[in-house]
């Protein structure tokens, strides 16, 4: 059975001080690492969706990479707009995703 | 792009009460996808449609729950007797699904029903 845990459950940092993500998985057959980002009473906004090991993507101050094991989520910088949960999901044979159960990012002024 | 669509945001029954709710995905999306969502957890998978034919059921979906997407367009999420357990955010997801595609792709989610059974 696909497995996805993240870690730390919730975070918080000052504005502008940098911090990782983890999200761990096991799947058979990877199909893609998704990460969303979810605002409170909303659905998941996509962020990236990396394929294979070694492979990075970046938007604004988000850096998303990915091993044969693990994805981590680079926040640089942050602004208290980068509040927000942070879901990580795996994608496999069967069409659906897998989700983690998320990281609560809190960024104070 | 007018994005997905979902009604109500809010609901609030009785416990033992049907409740339907409706999805309208984004126009040119074949795949609708149905998730829960509990606080503090992340959404898990409940079903998905390719135009309209529903594809998979996960085992947590019951026999008290049905959905359809009749004409391969909107969905409906129907829950009948409903029960405390059954108090979620039910959110919808579209995609595009290319033909003979391998990897998955990127779903676009509705704001969600916030479902509250009494």
């Amino acid at each position: 059975e696909d497995q996805v845990t993240q870690s730390p459950e919730a975070l918080r940092l000052q504005e502008g001080e940098s911090s990782s993500l983890n999200c761990s998985y096991t799947v058979s057959g990877l199909r893609g690492l998704f990460w969303y980002r979810q605002d409170p009473g909303k659905g998941p906004e996509f962020l990236f969706t990396l394929y294979s090991a070694g492979e990075e993507k970046e938007k604004e101050r988000l850096k998303a990479t990915l091993t044969k094991k693990e994805s981590f989520l680079h926040i640089t910088a942050p602004k208290p707009e980068d509040s927000a949960t942070y879901l990580c999901a795996v994608g496999a044979a069967g069409n659906k995703l897998t989700f983690g159960g998320g990281t609560r990012v809190l960024v104070k002024p | 792009d007018t994005g997905v669509s979902q009604d109500p945001r809010h609901k609030i029954t009785k416990r033992g009460q049907n409740v339907t709710f409706r999805c309208d995905p984004i126009s040119e999306h074949n795949r609708l996808y149905w998730y829960r969502q509990t606080l503090g957890q992340g959404p898990e998978f409940l079903t998905y449609f390719q135009n309209e034919a529903q594809l998979e059921k996960s085992r947590l979906l019951s026999d008290r729950f049905s959905a359809e997407r009749p004409k391969g367009s909107f969905s409906t999420l129907e829950i009948q007797r409903t029960e405390q357990g059954d108090s979620a955010m039910y959110l919808c997801a579209s995609s595009f699904r290319r033909q003979g595609a391998r990897a998955n792709e990127k779903l676009f989610f509705g704001s969600g029903t916030q479902l509250s059974v009494l």
